[in-house]
């Protein structure tokens, strides 16, 4: 199946900084990706749609300007958590894919 | 948001026993798919099932559609203890340009 990775896979940061994670299709192209987030011992939440070219969509309660999500090429989306806080801290996944979705192996955010 | 839920949420049998897990929606959808989930990590893919479809096999999974019902049940045959993870259910809705929506997902334990 198609590949997608995440960068990093973890990162620990301090309170009021902003963290970038990468999702990037290996094999495809993806006009569209998904960013979900996961916190412990509960589902995933999808929280936008990362539109190449234009931009995100946003679900209800997720600020964009909190969570910035830029989408420059077919191959590469990035979400970055601004002022990061400690109830920011979750498991972040993305998706890329057709029919099937190809999901990242996810990043874990720490905010202390 | 999620769409729907999953029953159970935790189960626990002993290796060699099968597994049932179910999972119900809300709207109409392109297909379904069941995910993996080892703990803190990513995503695995396991089976998707189109909504002309109503039943799918894959070496010890079999996975069963009832759009009349809106349901889909995913059972792991003669389990083993790599089998522990969690399990999601996911759908991709009409419309929705593949975006998928995550069901609350059954904790599975296997004991050897």
């Amino acid at each position: 199946g198609a590949v997608v990775s995440q960068h990093p896979s973890w990162v620990i940061c301090k309170s009021g900084t902003s963290v970038k994670i990468e999702c990037r299709s290996l094999d495809f192209q993806a006009t569209t990706m998904f960013w979900y987030r996961q916190f412990p011992k509960q589902s995933l939440m999808l929280m936008a749609t990362s539109n190449e070219g234009s931009k995100a969509t946003y679900e209800q309660g997720v600020e964009k300007d909190k969570f910035l999500i830029n989408h420059a090429s077919l191959t590469l989306s990035t979400l970055t958590v601004t002022s990061a806080h400690p109830e920011d801290s979750s498991f972040y996944i993305c998706s890329g894919g057709r029919d099937e979705q190809y999901f990242g192996p996810g990043t874990r955010l720490t905010v202390t | 948001s999620q769409q729907g839920e999953e029953d159970p949420q935790a189960l626990s049998i002993q290796e060699g026993e099968n597994a049932t897990m179910n999972c119900s929606y809300k709207t109409s959808i392109n297909n379904l798919q069941w995910y993996r989930q080892n703990s803190g990590r990513g995503l695995v893919h396991l089976i998707l099932i189109r909504s002309n479809e109503r039943e799918k096999h894959s070496g010890r999974l079999r996975v069963t559609l009832d759009t009349s019902k809106k349901s889909s049940s995913l059972l792991i045959t003669a389990s083993r203890a790599a089998d522990t993870a969690s399990y999601f259910c996911a759908t991709d809705a009409n419309n929705a340009g593949n975006m998928l929506t995550f069901g609350g997902g059954t904790r599975l334990m296997v004991k050897p």
